[in-house]
């Protein structure tokens, strides 16, 4: 079983709309969470953490359900620069090794 | 966050041929780690690089194949020894941020072997 599942997507959205990404980790002793963004060809690039409580930055709100081991991201007011693959990263307790899903694959339409 | 570079930014190889990959920091970190990215695949961890110590590889990447030095705080590079077809991939550098265990990575190295 994979460390992280997320699914592909793609997700097409009109501008304007709000979205929102799902991600499993398998280890229930993983011990952070992040959300990355990579737009093509390009590297990835942090985009927030995911704190036990939720946090919001923005149009963009993380949330973390420890119990059911998942992840989301919530988007609103989707923005065409919005377009870009969303990665889901988990951490295991004591290690810097950083697991990554697959990512899930955003465009947003005009 | 830290600006990191690399290069090459590509290259296309020759298979049995090796390729030494750089990565530079503008400031100095303890850690940094070298990463695989395959075609359509997630980011994999190839090694973690301490100054002053071996790399630790993780499972499925070994010494040999994948050699790395770590020779101060700014800098380190991997090297792809005897190239594969297989081993075209694009290979990322990241280091260490300032949050728990954030990391921020270099441009990557896009690699193809022919």
């Amino acid at each position: 079983r994979k460390e992280v599942e997320q699914d592909p997507g793609p997700f097409n959205v009109p501008e304007g709309a709000t979205v929102a990404f799902n991600c499993t980790y398998s280890n229930s002793a993983s011990q952070s969470f992040f959300w990355y963004r990579q737009d093509c060809r390009k590297e990835p690039k942090l985009l927030m953490s995911v704190y036990s409580s939720g946090n919001e930055d923005g149009r963009f709100t993380a949330q973390l359900n420890r119990a059911s081991q998942y992840i989301s991201l919530l988007i609103r007011d989707s923005k065409l620069s919005d377009s870009a693959t969303y990665l889901c990263v988990v951490t295991n307790t004591g290690a810097n090794n950083l697991f990554f899903g697959t990512g899930t694959r955003l465009t947003v339409i005009p | 966050s830290a600006v990191i570079s690399q290069k090459p930014s590509r290259d296309i190889c020759q298979r049995g041929t090796s390729l030494t990959i750089q990565c530079q920091v503008d400031s100095q970190v303890t850690m940094m780690f070298w990463y695989r990215q395959q075609p359509g695949q997630s980011l994999t961890l190839i090694a973690t690089a301490n100054q002053g110590s071996e790399a630790t590889y993780e499972s499925g990447f070994v010494i040999d194949k994948f050699p790395i030095s770590r020779p101060n705080l700014t800098f380190s590079t991997l090297t792809v020894s005897n190239m594969s077809p297989e081993d075209s991939s694009i290979y990322l550098c990241s280091v260490e941020g300032t949050g728990a265990y954030e990391q921020y990575f270099g441009p990557g190295t896009r690699l193809t072997v022919t």
